[in-house]
């Protein structure tokens, strides 16, 4: 069955060290998303990306980057990570524009 | 940017009640779906709803999008149906179309 998938689901890093998140999803969905959760604040958007080569910033990303050389994966990259970035982790992805999106199982994130 | 507000924040429920969630979006949208997170923090569709009213078994959605509103219904509700359940919307305009914005969520608890 095609699917969303992140990895890992669980991860712990140091303060100041590059960590990358994974999404990989096999439905050649065009926009893929990545947002993270956070007690009081709901899900936020960090990056989003309409297509291969398109990458475009959402209300949270300092200290974020993204790629997208395929169709299939949009990986997350913490540049260094701070105490800050400690969250709960959620890609999904979408054929296009008003369409129903998909969300991947999520990433828990512990930087110390 | 739009605002999304959904009440009740909290809702407790016997086993067995009815309940009415509600989803207020201060702009117009394309797109509106609801979901419900699990207590395991996994994200899944309930509804893909831009307009109309749909049904899926005890659960159905209403959007009334020139009035700015969803709502979600659901009946006969049991254990299982505890989390929080979030609308998201893709605005309408300018810039901020083609991404969902999330909600604040109303946190269910039913009890046996």
């Amino acid at each position: 069955d095609a699917e969303i998938t992140q990895s890992p689901r669980h991860k712990i890093t140091e303060t100041g060290r590059q960590v990358t998140l994974a999404c990989h999803q096999t439905w050649n969905h065009n926009n893929m998303f990545w947002y993270r959760q956070d007690l009081g604040h709901g899900l936020r958007l960090i990056h989003y990306s309409y297509g291969v080569q398109d990458t475009n910033k959402g209300e949270v990303s300092d200290g974020y980057s993204v790629s997208r050389s395929n169709t299939e994966d949009l990986p997350l990259t913490l540049e260094s990570a701070a105490s800050s970035q400690t969250s709960v982790y959620f890609c999904a992805s979408r054929v296009s524009r008003n369409t129903e999106a998909f969300f991947g199982q999520g990433t828990r994130l512990t930087v110390v | 940017g739009i605002q999304v507000e959904q009440s009740p924040p909290d809702l407790i429920l016997q086993e067995g009640a009815n309940s009415t969630l509600r989803c207020n979006f201060s702009d117009s949208v394309n797109n509106l779906q609801w979901f419900h997170q699990n207590p395991w923090g996994q994200l899944i569709n309930l509804f893909y709803i831009p307009s109309g009213t749909k049904q899926n078994g005890r659960l159905s959605a209403t959007t009334v999008a020139t009035e700015r509103y969803s709502l979600l219904y659901i009946s006969s509700s049991q254990t299982t149906d505890s989390g929080v359940y979030f609308c998201a919307v893709e605005p309408n305009y300018g810039g901020a179309t083609n991404k969902l914005i999330f909600g604040t969520g109303t946190l269910l608890a039913v009890q046996p």
